[in-house]
């Protein structure tokens, strides 16, 4: 079911520190996920993405990891900045509009302390 | 190369009034997303059009909401005789026709606010 009116769960972390967001996703038939980033006031913005042929893969200092047994994802942040505060959504084509729109997570709030 | 528009940024309207809500997507995209989201919460999916025709309106309200993607100019989100409970931000996203990449592009939203 929805979650209504709770707040996001808060990641705090120091700057220089790795940062892991997790994620339980709900559709196991679901083959494609990816994380969003975003900011106060903006839309969603492409962070990294992996299909479930693959258990894990890099990017420019972000990892994601797929773990399809027990549905869950993770990013990983490496050598995480002030600018990288922002809410991070996982995000999966599950059975929404065909499997062509995207199944959005409750997010999580990323606080780096300087 | 200009990514998701979305018009107006804010938009406030009293209760009983009707909202519209423009997205243009990004060049060479023929596909559009509907979301809504309310403060602390993900991304609802509302809708999905591609050129003239709703593909899927699952997940949006069937009194009050419609959308459309003409031939010509944005998609439009219409919203009709609003209510405090509509207030939130709306935003609009789209895709490449192929499919193979399944990611979404984003606008900046509209923030609607019903006094």
């Amino acid at each position: 079911g929805e979650s209504v009116g709770l707040h996001l769960p808060t990641l705090s972390v120091q700057e220089g520190d790795n940062s892991i967001i997790n994620c339980a996703y709900s559709n196991s038939a679901s083959d494609y996920f990816i994380w969003y980033k975003q900011e106060s006031g903006k839309g969603p913005q492409f962070i990294i993405d992996i299909r479930s042929n693959m258990d894990k893969r890099q990017g420019q200092r972000v990892t994601v990891l797929l773990n399809k047994t027990v549905k869950h994802l993770s990013l990983q942040i490496a050598a995480t900045q002030p600018g990288d505060s922002a809410v991070y959504f996982c995000a999966e084509n599950g059975e929404e509009a065909g499997r062509r729109a995207l199944t959005f997570g409750s997010g999580t709030r990323l606080q780096v302390q300087p | 190369n200009a990514g998701v528009m979305q018009n107006p940024r804010h938009l406030v309207r009293r209760r009983g009034q009707e909202a519209r809500l423009r997205c243009s997507p990004m060049k060479g995209h023929s596909h559009v997303y509907w979301y809504r989201q309310l403060p602390e919460e993900g991304l609802k999916f509302m809708v999905y059009l591609q050129k003239e025709n709703i593909i899927d309106e699952s997940g949006m309200p069937k009194e009050r909401f419609s959308a459309e993607f003409p031939k010509e100019g944005p998609s439009i989100l219409r919203i009709q005789q609003v209510v405090r409970g509509d207030s939130a931000a709306y935003f609009c996203a789209s895709s490449p026709p192929t499919t193979g990449d399944e990611k979404l592009f984003f606008g900046s939203g509209t923030q609607l606010s019903v006094l």
